[in-house]
């Protein structure tokens, strides 16, 4: 059964810290993974998409990265700000075209 | 060139009303998806539609609710019968086809009282 998991599932960290969010998944033969954020009553927003022949994709602070051959994808952020407080889904997709997601990771950056 | 366009974003109704949920893809955009986020959980696949077809319904529950992708207009994800169950954030994405990265919208959030 392919699955994915987020840990934590919640953390909190002062302003400013470097963090790594962890997302896996238990079949390795996927197609992409991407990395969404979505604010408390929000929708989607797309962060990152890594193709399975990639290792890392960056954006700005954020940087993600893939592993698959050990079912494993991180998300770094670097140098947090308050606004980056959110929840953040990892989401998988194999080689037909549905997403199996993460149930999330909520961040809270503190001032 | 407008995103994922869904409305309402909130809807209300009572047990044993029904629901319609609605979703314009982007220009160009002939693939429909439609996810179901309950409360402090992951997203979990409904189905996927294409211009008149339903391609995949696995995700479906059997009774209550269907989808359509009608040739004009937007797509409908449909729930009779509402029970507090149902009550979830219903998002849907587009795509141009099957493995081109799919845009989601807002999505539309469900309370059923």
């Amino acid at each position: 059964k392919q699955e994915v998991t987020q840990i934590p599932a919640a953390l909190s960290v002062p302003e400013g810290e470097n963090l790594v969010l962890n997302c896996s998944f238990t079949d390795s033969a996927i197609y992409n993974l991407q990395w969404f954020r979505q604010d408390p009553g929000k929708g989607l927003t797309s962060l990152l998409l890594i193709q399975s022949s990639q290792r890392e994709q960056t954006s700005g602070r954020l940087n993600a990265s893939l592993d698959k051959s050990s079912g494993r994808s991180t998300l770094y952020i670097a140098a947090s700000q308050p606004g980056d407080s959110a929840t953040y889904l990892c989401a998988v997709r194999y080689s037909n075209y549905q997403l199996i997601w993460g149930a999330g990771t909520k961040l809270i950056i503190k001032p | 060139n407008a995103g994922v366009m869904q409305n309402p974003r909130h809807l209300v109704r009572r047990r044993g009303q029904e629901a319609r949920l609605r979703c314009s893809p982007m220009k160009g955009h002939s693939h429909v998806y439609w996810y179901r986020q309950l409360p402090e959980e992951g997203l979990k696949f409904m189905v996927y539609l294409q211009k008149e077809n339903i391609i995949d319904e696995s995700g479906m529950p059997k009774e209550r609710f269907s989808a359509e992708f009608p040739k004009e207009g937007p797509s409908i994800l449909r729930i009779q019968q509402v029970v507090r169950g149902d009550s979830a954030a219903y998002f849907c994405a587009s795509s141009p086809d099957s493995h081109t990265e799919a845009f989601f919208g807002q999505g539309t959030r469900l309370t059923v009282v």
